[in-house]
């Protein structure tokens, strides 16, 4: 069985572009969640996506953004990037947006901003 | 305020050692506590999960407590080896609450010859 999916594996951007990044979840997950990971920091939550909804966002500035399309993959946008938003952003899945269930993480996409 | 901390830090210990990692919480009304371990640069994967009920849970070499009594739980990796090094990572789900998942910081274990 295939885990979650993370693309690009690495990205570089510049200050005030806009970055996108992928995920596809486990099949048959319909919980896609965003975390950020600063260097040397623990797990941030960002955004939780549930059926296509948004079910709700950390305390990061409205710049974070996303979707959840049909087929439960998900997109993180980042807009007007700033150098602080460097960092390793972890996609999870789950089958559903319930604490038992449990998250699985991918490979990670490592966001550096010059 | 619900929160999980996690101590130590770091930790550098010999291959072939044991060692013991705790985690304290105040998350309520408590779900359930996972360990993960997460490699540099990779995501995070589940090592055990644990509910109220359970106070000990083992797969392999790591060996999993929790005291619901006193909010605390313990990761203890037995015959330590290289492959050990990584941070540990101690998560506490709430029953209640859309994000009612919450994350340590973690433990960064490193295991040398």
């Amino acid at each position: 069985e295939a885990g979650v999916t993370q693309s690009p594996t690495h990205l570089i951007k510049t200050r005030g572009q806009q970055a996108t990044l992928r995920c596809s979840p486990i099949s048959g997950h319909t919980s896609v969640y965003w975390y950020q990971q600063a260097l040397g920091l623990g797990l941030q939550f960002l955004l939780w996506y549930d059926e296509g909804e948004e079910r709700n966002r950390g305390n990061f500035p409205p710049r974070f953004s996303g979707r959840q399309f049909p087929n439960y993959s998900s997109e993180l946008n980042v807009n007007a990037l700033e150098l602080e938003d460097s960092a390793l952003y972890l996609c999870a899945s789950s089958l559903g947006g319930h604490s038992y269930n449990e998250q699985f993480f991918g490979p990670g996409t490592r966001l550096t901003v010059l | 305020k619900n929160q999980v901390e996690q101590s130590p830090q770091s930790l550098i210990i010999l291959e072939g050692k044991n060692c013991t990692l705790q985690c304290n919480y105040t998350v309520s009304p408590f779900s359930n506590l996972r360990w993960y371990k997460q490699d540099t640069g990779r995501g995070p994967v589940s090592l055990t999960i644990m509910t109220f009920s359970e106070n000990t849970k083992s797969n392999g070499r790591y060996t999993a407590t929790l005291d619901a009594d006193t909010k605390q739980s313990s990761l203890h990796i037995t015959a330590s080896q290289l492959s050990d090094s990584a941070s540990y990572i101690c998560v506490v789900s709430a029953q209640t609450g859309a994000n009612n998942l919450f994350f340590g910081t973690g433990t960064r274990l490193t295991v040398i010859p």
